[in-house]
Protein backbone atom coordinates (compact mmCIF):
# COMPACT_ATOMS: atom_id res chain seq x y z
CA UNK A 1 0.00 0.00 0.00
CA UNK A 2 1.78 3.18 -1.10
CA UNK A 3 1.95 6.08 0.77
CA UNK A 4 1.86 9.69 0.53
CA UNK A 5 3.89 10.06 -3.06
CA UNK A 6 5.33 13.82 -4.05
CA UNK A 7 7.50 14.90 -7.00
CA UNK A 8 10.38 16.04 -7.79
CA UNK A 9 12.15 15.30 -4.63
CA UNK A 10 14.35 18.21 -5.14
CA UNK A 11 14.58 20.80 -7.66
CA UNK A 12 16.28 24.41 -7.98
CA UNK A 13 14.68 27.07 -9.76
CA UNK A 14 15.83 30.68 -10.21
CA UNK A 15 13.78 34.17 -8.55
CA UNK A 16 10.90 34.46 -10.78
CA UNK A 17 10.39 31.02 -12.25
CA UNK A 18 7.38 29.20 -11.69
CA UNK A 19 7.19 25.79 -10.27
CA UNK A 20 4.70 23.03 -9.93
CA UNK A 21 5.34 20.57 -7.59
CA UNK A 22 2.97 16.77 -7.84
CA UNK A 23 1.22 14.60 -4.70
CA UNK A 24 -0.04 11.64 -4.84
CA UNK A 25 -2.58 10.90 -1.62
CA UNK A 26 -2.04 7.31 -0.05
CA UNK A 27 -4.58 5.22 -1.11
CA UNK A 28 -8.21 5.42 0.47
CA UNK A 29 -7.38 8.85 1.12
CA UNK A 30 -9.25 11.77 -0.35
CA UNK A 31 -8.25 15.26 1.13
CA UNK A 32 -4.26 16.51 0.28
CA UNK A 33 -2.97 19.39 2.54
CA UNK A 34 0.14 21.32 1.63
CA UNK A 35 2.98 22.61 3.89
CA UNK A 36 5.90 24.72 3.55
CA UNK A 37 8.90 24.10 6.21
CA UNK A 38 11.70 26.27 6.23
CA UNK A 39 15.13 25.17 8.16
CA UNK A 40 14.22 25.25 11.70
CA UNK A 41 10.99 25.88 11.39
CA UNK A 42 7.67 23.92 11.58
CA UNK A 43 6.16 23.32 8.89
CA UNK A 44 3.27 26.08 7.93
CA UNK A 45 -0.09 25.53 6.20
CA UNK A 46 -0.43 26.39 2.48
CA UNK A 47 -3.42 25.12 2.14
CA UNK A 48 -6.20 22.25 1.89
CA UNK A 49 -7.95 20.45 -0.93
CA UNK A 50 -11.27 18.22 -0.73
CA UNK A 51 -14.00 17.28 -3.69
CA UNK A 52 -11.64 19.02 -6.27
CA UNK A 53 -11.64 22.57 -4.02
CA UNK A 54 -9.92 24.54 -2.07
CA UNK A 55 -11.55 24.37 1.51
CA UNK A 56 -8.99 26.34 3.66
CA UNK A 57 -5.96 28.25 3.36
CA UNK A 58 -3.48 29.51 5.51
CA UNK A 59 -1.49 33.07 5.67
CA UNK A 60 0.24 32.95 1.82
CA UNK A 61 -0.22 35.26 -1.16
CA UNK A 62 -1.70 34.62 -4.13
CA UNK A 63 1.54 33.43 -5.59
CA UNK A 64 0.43 30.29 -4.26
CA UNK A 65 -2.09 28.43 -5.69
CA UNK A 66 -3.19 24.58 -6.27
CA UNK A 67 -5.66 22.14 -7.66
CA UNK A 68 -7.11 18.77 -6.72
CA UNK A 69 -7.90 16.16 -9.45
CA UNK A 70 -10.38 13.76 -9.45
CA UNK A 71 -8.08 11.18 -8.69
CA UNK A 72 -7.58 13.16 -5.44
CA UNK A 73 -4.21 13.61 -6.65
CA UNK A 74 -2.71 17.78 -6.20
CA UNK A 75 -0.78 20.11 -7.55
CA UNK A 76 0.79 23.37 -5.40
CA UNK A 77 1.89 25.94 -8.07
CA UNK A 78 4.22 28.39 -6.84
CA UNK A 79 4.69 32.07 -9.33
CA UNK A 80 7.29 34.63 -9.09
CA UNK A 81 9.65 32.79 -6.91
CA UNK A 82 11.43 34.51 -4.52
CA UNK A 83 14.36 33.61 -2.59
CA UNK A 84 12.43 32.90 0.67
CA UNK A 85 10.15 30.62 -1.06
CA UNK A 86 13.70 28.23 -0.63
CA UNK A 87 11.84 25.52 1.99
CA UNK A 88 10.76 21.63 1.98
CA UNK A 89 7.22 21.56 0.47
CA UNK A 90 5.31 19.18 2.51
CA UNK A 91 1.96 17.22 0.89
CA UNK A 92 0.16 15.43 3.55
CA UNK A 93 -3.31 13.40 3.18
CA UNK A 94 -6.15 12.20 5.14
CA UNK A 95 -9.78 11.07 5.41
CA UNK A 96 -12.39 13.18 4.70
CA UNK A 97 -12.18 15.64 7.96
CA UNK A 98 -15.64 15.84 8.85
CA UNK A 99 -15.71 12.14 9.99
CA UNK A 100 -13.10 13.23 12.75
CA UNK A 101 -10.55 11.01 11.26
CA UNK A 102 -8.01 14.12 10.77
CA UNK A 103 -4.52 11.63 10.87
CA UNK A 104 -2.39 13.48 8.46
CA UNK A 105 0.16 11.19 6.48
CA UNK A 106 2.75 13.28 4.95
CA UNK A 107 4.89 12.42 1.44
CA UNK A 108 8.66 12.99 1.78
CA UNK A 109 8.45 16.38 0.39
CA UNK A 110 10.02 18.08 -2.46
CA UNK A 111 12.76 20.31 -1.23
CA UNK A 112 12.80 23.57 -3.43
CA UNK A 113 15.86 25.69 -3.54
CA UNK A 114 15.18 29.54 -5.37
CA UNK A 115 18.59 31.18 -6.65
CA UNK B 1 3.27 35.78 19.29
CA UNK B 2 3.48 32.25 17.54
CA UNK B 3 0.06 30.06 17.75
CA UNK B 4 2.11 27.38 19.11
CA UNK B 5 5.58 27.44 21.13
CA UNK B 6 8.02 25.24 21.92
CA UNK B 7 11.97 25.67 23.29
CA UNK B 8 13.62 24.80 20.23
CA UNK B 9 16.77 23.03 22.71
CA UNK B 10 18.93 20.86 21.77
CA UNK B 11 18.36 19.16 24.47
CA UNK B 12 21.10 17.08 24.90
CA UNK B 13 20.54 13.46 27.17
CA UNK B 14 22.55 10.59 28.10
CA UNK B 15 21.13 6.91 27.27
CA UNK B 16 18.42 6.16 29.69
CA UNK B 17 17.88 9.52 31.03
CA UNK B 18 14.21 11.22 31.06
CA UNK B 19 13.53 13.89 29.28
CA UNK B 20 10.56 16.39 29.27
CA UNK B 21 9.48 18.51 26.74
CA UNK B 22 6.62 21.49 26.74
CA UNK B 23 4.75 23.12 24.63
CA UNK B 24 2.30 25.84 24.74
CA UNK B 25 -0.57 27.49 22.58
CA UNK B 26 -2.49 30.49 22.02
CA UNK B 27 -5.73 29.38 20.62
CA UNK B 28 -8.34 28.21 23.42
CA UNK B 29 -10.43 26.89 20.29
CA UNK B 30 -8.17 24.34 19.70
CA UNK B 31 -9.36 21.09 20.32
CA UNK B 32 -6.82 18.36 18.71
CA UNK B 33 -3.48 17.98 19.89
CA UNK B 34 -0.67 15.80 18.61
CA UNK B 35 2.98 14.93 19.15
CA UNK B 36 4.94 14.70 15.35
CA UNK B 37 8.75 13.04 15.30
CA UNK B 38 10.91 14.52 12.35
CA UNK B 39 14.01 13.02 11.34
CA UNK B 40 16.88 15.26 9.99
CA UNK B 41 15.62 15.54 6.43
CA UNK B 42 12.69 13.72 6.64
CA UNK B 43 9.22 14.01 6.93
CA UNK B 44 7.25 14.50 10.19
CA UNK B 45 5.66 11.26 11.30
CA UNK B 46 2.58 11.05 13.97
CA UNK B 47 4.17 9.88 17.39
CA UNK B 48 0.76 10.22 19.69
CA UNK B 49 -2.37 11.93 19.87
CA UNK B 50 -2.43 13.78 23.28
CA UNK B 51 -6.07 14.14 25.35
CA UNK B 52 -7.06 15.67 28.29
CA UNK B 53 -6.54 12.27 30.29
CA UNK B 54 -2.94 11.78 29.11
CA UNK B 55 -1.91 8.98 27.36
CA UNK B 56 0.92 6.60 27.28
CA UNK B 57 2.51 4.57 24.61
CA UNK B 58 5.31 2.47 26.00
CA UNK B 59 7.89 4.70 26.89
CA UNK B 60 6.01 8.23 25.85
CA UNK B 61 3.82 10.16 28.14
CA UNK B 62 1.72 12.86 26.62
CA UNK B 63 -0.43 15.58 28.89
CA UNK B 64 -2.72 18.22 28.08
CA UNK B 65 -3.70 21.03 30.43
CA UNK B 66 -6.07 22.88 28.36
CA UNK B 67 -6.88 25.59 31.35
CA UNK B 68 -3.45 26.45 31.18
CA UNK B 69 -3.05 25.97 27.14
CA UNK B 70 0.11 23.58 27.50
CA UNK B 71 1.09 19.99 26.30
CA UNK B 72 4.18 17.82 27.72
CA UNK B 73 5.91 14.92 26.33
CA UNK B 74 8.29 12.62 28.01
CA UNK B 75 9.87 9.96 27.34
CA UNK B 76 11.43 7.93 29.63
CA UNK B 77 14.50 5.70 29.33
CA UNK B 78 15.90 7.41 25.88
CA UNK B 79 17.45 5.75 23.49
CA UNK B 80 19.99 6.73 20.68
CA UNK B 81 17.35 6.20 18.16
CA UNK B 82 14.77 8.63 19.78
CA UNK B 83 17.28 11.30 18.29
CA UNK B 84 15.25 13.38 16.12
CA UNK B 85 12.93 16.99 15.99
CA UNK B 86 10.15 16.94 18.42
CA UNK B 87 6.88 18.72 16.97
CA UNK B 88 4.09 20.02 18.75
CA UNK B 89 1.16 20.23 17.07
CA UNK B 90 -2.45 22.06 17.46
CA UNK B 91 -5.79 21.64 15.34
CA UNK B 92 -7.67 24.59 15.85
CA UNK B 93 -11.00 23.56 14.11
CA UNK B 94 -10.40 19.73 13.45
CA UNK B 95 -10.53 20.29 10.52
CA UNK B 96 -6.70 19.17 9.42
CA UNK B 97 -5.91 22.37 9.22
CA UNK B 98 -2.11 22.09 11.58
CA UNK B 99 -0.65 24.17 13.56
CA UNK B 100 3.07 23.06 14.28
CA UNK B 101 5.22 24.43 16.80
CA UNK B 102 9.34 25.41 15.55
CA UNK B 103 10.23 21.82 17.04
CA UNK B 104 12.76 20.60 19.99
CA UNK B 105 16.10 18.79 18.68
CA UNK B 106 16.47 16.13 21.14
CA UNK B 107 20.00 14.44 20.87
CA UNK B 108 20.35 11.13 22.50
CA UNK B 109 24.62 10.90 23.46
CA UNK B 110 25.84 6.74 24.51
Amino acid sequence: DAGVTQSPTHLIKTRGQQVTLRCSPKSGHDTVSWYQQALGQGPQFIFQYYEEEERQRGNFPDRFSGHQFPNYSSELNVNALLLGDSALYLCASSLEISSGANVLTFGAGSRLTVL
Amino acid sequence: RKEVEQDPGPFNVPEGATVAFNCTYSNSASQSFFWYRQDCRKEPKLLMSVYSSGNEDGRFTAQLNRASQYISLLIRDSKLSDSATYLCVADSSNTGKLIFGQGTTLQVKP
